[in-house]
């Protein structure tokens, strides 16, 4: 069964831009779930999307949205791109992406770095 | 608001030490814990997920426990060997459901 794949692997953007990373869950699951990772302030919750619909959306300015396809496939956009966008963007994936008893499962993730 | 505090930020071991990891997160009422580990530059790989209902779970030379009533969970490595040098970070759910709340995740050397 393959895994969480994330495109692409590495990105170089400057600021001002905008980009679009793109997240393929395990076949079967749909809950995605985009995190953003820097090491001054660890992993932090973007957004869910489960059957298309955006269902918990993390503490981010409007520049971060995303989508999901009728695939489970996920992107996520950010616009007007800064210096401090730069970091790990994280895609993770789960059957029903509730709580209970559900191991989350993550791609290797797509290295943002914003000049 | 869920916060998980991970101590110590790294450590670094012998070859072979037996070693605890802490977790602790500020509200009990959680459906579930996890334990990830993460190599450099990449993805998170899910070790163990305790229940609610749990106290424990092994998988080979991995145990980790939950005491949800002092919000602490422990992740005991035995025998460690080089190739567990990586990152390991803790997650419990946010108010019942997802999105998972991280620690900023303990840095674990094994020195052969």
């Amino acid at each position: 069964k393959a895994g969480v794949t994330q495109t692409p692997r590495y990105l170089i953007k400057t600021r001002g831009q905008q980009v679009t990373l793109s997240c393929s869950p395990i076949s079967g699951h749909r809950s995605v779930s985009w995190y953003q990772q820097t090491p001054g302030q660890g992993l932090q919750f973007l957004f869910e999307y489960f059957s298309e619909t955006q269902r918990n959306k993390g503490n981010f300015p409007g520049r971060f949205s995303g989508r999901q396809f009728s695939n489970s496939r996920s992107e996520m956009n950010v616009s007007t791109l800064e210096l401090g966008d730069s970091a790990l963007y994280l895609c993770a994936s789960s059957s029903t992406g509730t709580a209970t008893n559900e191991k989350l499962f993550f791609g290797s993730g797509t290295q943002l770095s914003v000049l | 608001k869920q916060e998980v505090t991970q101590i110590p930020a790294a450590l670094s071991v012998p070859e072979g030490e037996n070693l605890v990891l802490n977790c602790s997160f500020t509200d009990s009422a959680i459906y579930n814990l996890q334990w990830f580990r993460q190599d450099p530059g990449k993805g998170l790989t899910s070790l163990l997920l305790i229940q609610s209902s749990q106290r424990e779970q092994t998988s080979g030379r991995l145990n980790a426990s939950l005491d949800k009533s002092s919000g602490r969970s422990t992740l005991y490595i035995a025998a460690s060997q080089p190739g567990d040098s990586a990152t390991y970070l803790c997650a419990v759910p946010d108010s019942g459901n997802t999105p998972l709340v991280f620690g900023k995740g303990t840095r674990l050397s094994v020195i052969a």
